[in-house]
């Protein structure tokens, strides 16, 4: 199975602002995925992102406000842009495992953001 | 569209058996997951289901059946450990013809001695 590691674990931050972030794979994955889950709830897909090409975003979410980054297959960034209370969430990176089986994924430790 | 129904919360008794139930819909099915999940933790997959029947993985097992759209997870031999969210996922094609993983609302399991 794959490790996983999320910088930074939380943070707070101010409306009108930007937060990135990281996701680092102990090994070369395809397909990374970004998730949201507000506390208590399920996880939603934002986007799913492949090296080299642009992200696919899900329903509801777009590029301006969630852009993302895949320079290489073992890292990706997802950056909440122009933040507002309702991004406040848990946010969680995830791959699949090796083979492309998406029904077995791995998750990083998510991103706990607290917007004021 | 994929959706998923499974119980808001469970509560066992240590030392029983607890099953959590899972229907679903879906477009060109591939598989139902499961994941366990604890407070603050990050989501760890259990298990995995492609055909009917039966999987079992020491104390957790679960079961499909494809004809049904229906799945469930059975934890033996519960412990205080177990208590945590357990999330079914399908596995299916959305309106693009793409494959996806959309997870259900989540099974609050309590534990109790």
């Amino acid at each position: 199975s794959a490790v996983i590691s999320q910088k930074p674990s939380r943070d707070i931050c101010q409306r009108g602002t930007s937060l990135t972030i990281q996701c680092q794979v102990d090994s070369q994955v395809t397909m990374m995925f970004w998730y949201r889950q507000q506390p208590g709830q399920s996880l939603t897909l934002i986007a799913t992102a492949n090296q080299g090409s642009e992200a696919t975003y899900e329903s509801g979410f777009v590029i301006d406000k969630f852009p993302i980054s895949r320079p290489n297959l073992t890292f990706s960034t997802l950056t909440v842009s122009n933040m507002s209370p309702e991004d406040s969430s848990i946010y969680l990176c995830s791959v699949e495992e090796a083979g492309g089986i998406k029904e077995t994924q791995y998750f990083g430790p998510g991103t706990r953001l607290l917007v004021l | 569209g994929q959706s998923l129904e499974q119980p808001s919360e469970v509560t066992a008794v240590e030392g029983a058996i607890v099953q959590i139930n899972c229907t679903y819909q879906t477009s060109g099915f591939y598989g139902l997951s499961w994941y366990q999940q604890h407070d603050g933790g990050a989501p760890t997959f259990l298990s995995y289901n492609a055909l009917d029947g039966l999987e079992e993985t020491g104390r957790f097992s679960s079961f499909l059946s494809r004809s049904d759209s229906y799945g469930y997870l059975l934890l033996q031999e519960l412990q205080m450990k177990d208590s945590a969210s357990y999330f079914c996922a399908v596995s299916g094609v959305d309106s693009g013809g793409y494959q996806k993983v959309t997870f259900g609302t989540g099974t609050k399991l309590q534990v109790i001695p």
